[in-house]
Parts: structure tokens; sequence; C-alpha cells
């Protein structure tokens, strides 16, 4: 059973650096074809996608925040690293990693398990 | 790149059908059979109801369809039941740059 846990802290202050990691079992971050990407949304707004790593490293940005983000993986600890940074209050909101599988096509079955996400505030 | 367009929200009866449009671009929705739609309940996290835009994961109510034309896809939710009320976002690949565009949302209300 594949299974996603987000982890991080909940109030982080403007300016600052905010780091989450998500925490994977039931597939390897190793294996051909796996991805594991980052979503967020703001209360009461739509999803937005962040960012998405694949088994061979190869990593994907948003356009508008590529900037401020930094995705990496531990394939020893099966986890995935989302840095991003000069966090500011639009930043707040619930942050979803989510698995996806790089078939013939980018995400072509779908991001078909997400994690139960965690809440960030950003807030002096 | 903006995101893909959906109403803001739907409603129907139970037992009715109702139908979610999302429109996006030549660059994404057009362009590519990489669109999935996502429920999500109050509180919860998404879950996956459609993807390359017909196909259902493994358990999912064969209720939940999905089509497309040009550059508009949609949902079609039919035998409307009290528990499909909930939000429901589309998704789009976008290519190698911009990569992922979701949509606004749409809230759904079983009258």
């Amino acid at each position: 059973q594949i299974t996603l846990k987000e982890s991080g802290p909940t109030v982080v202050k403007p300016t600052q650096t905010l780091t989450l990691t998500c925490t994977c079992s039931g597939f390897s971050l190793s294996t051909g074809g796996v991805g594991v990407t980052w979503i967020r949304q703001p209360p009461g707004k739509a999803l937005e996608w962040l960012a998405l790593i694949y088994w061979n490293d190869d990593k994907r940005y948003s356009p508008s925040l590529k900037s401020r983000l930094t995705i990496t993986k531990d394939t020893s600890k099966n986890q995935v690293v989302l840095t991003m940074t000069s966090m500011d209050p639009l930043d707040t909101g619930t942050y979803y990693c989510a698995h996806t599988i790089f078939g013939e096509f980018p995400l072509q079955y779908g991001i078909d398990v997400w994690g139960q996400g965690t809440t960030v505030t950003v807030s002096s | 790149q903006s995101a893909l367009t959906q109403p803001a929200s739907v409603s129907g009866s139970p037992g009715q059908s109702i139908t979610i449009s999302c429109t996006g671009t030549s660059s994404d929705v057009d362009n590519y059979n990489l669109v999935s739609w996502y429920q999500q309940a109050p509180g919860k996290a998404p879950k996956l109801i459609v993807y390359e835009v017909t196909k259902r994961p493994s358990g999912v109510s064969n209720r939940f369809s999905g089509s497309k034309s040009g550059n508009t896809a949609s949902l079609t939710i039919s035998g409307l039941q009290a528990e499909d009320e909930a939000d429901y976002y589309c998704c789009s690949y976008a290519g190698r740059d911009t990569f992922l565009l979701f949509g606004g949302g749409t809230k759904l209300t079983v009258l």
C-alpha cells in the first residue's frame, strides 16, 4: 500500500525558508517511473502545483515559483524534501505531497496517491 | 500560464446528471490527452477519479466519466448521490516548461 506523509513546521515567519519533508512508503523513490510532486492549497482556494521530482532526479518547477523552490530526494530514507524561500503570508495553506508515475507520458496515470497534507501558516 | 477555467459551482438533485467543464488552451488541454480530475471532500486530501481524459482508477464508480473536445475537458457525474457533494478539480499536463496546471475548482452541491 502506497502512503505519503508530510511533515514540517506549522508556523514560519515572513522572509524565512520553509522546509517540508515527504516520507514515502509502499514504493521506492529509485524505481523507474516513480515521481513525487508537491501541491498546495491556500485556505478556501484552489490547488496549485509546485514541483515534481522523478526517480532519475529529473525535476520540474512551477514557473511562477521556480526561483523560490528546491526539490530533492533522499533515496536511502525514501524521503522527498521541498524548500521554499522568502515565505510570505500569501504562502499560508495546506501543502500536499503525492505519488505519480511517468508512464509513456508525464503524469500519465494522474496523481494517484496523496498525503494527508500539512498546514503551514506564515505569520510574524 | 493561467489556471484552467472551471465554473465556480454546479448543483443537481439526487439521481440527476451534471457536467463540469474545464477550459484550457492549445498549449495544454487541447495538446495532450493528459487531463485528470480530482474530488476533494471538505477537510480531506484530493482523490483521483479520472486520468488520461477518460480512464477511471480501480474502485472509482462508473458514474464518473470524462471527455474532451478541443481545449475543453468535461467531467460528468450521473445518478447524483449525496456523497458526491465535494469540490472537483481538473488538471492538465502543459508541456515541459509550464508542466502542470490545475483548474480553479468547482463546488458541487447535491440539492
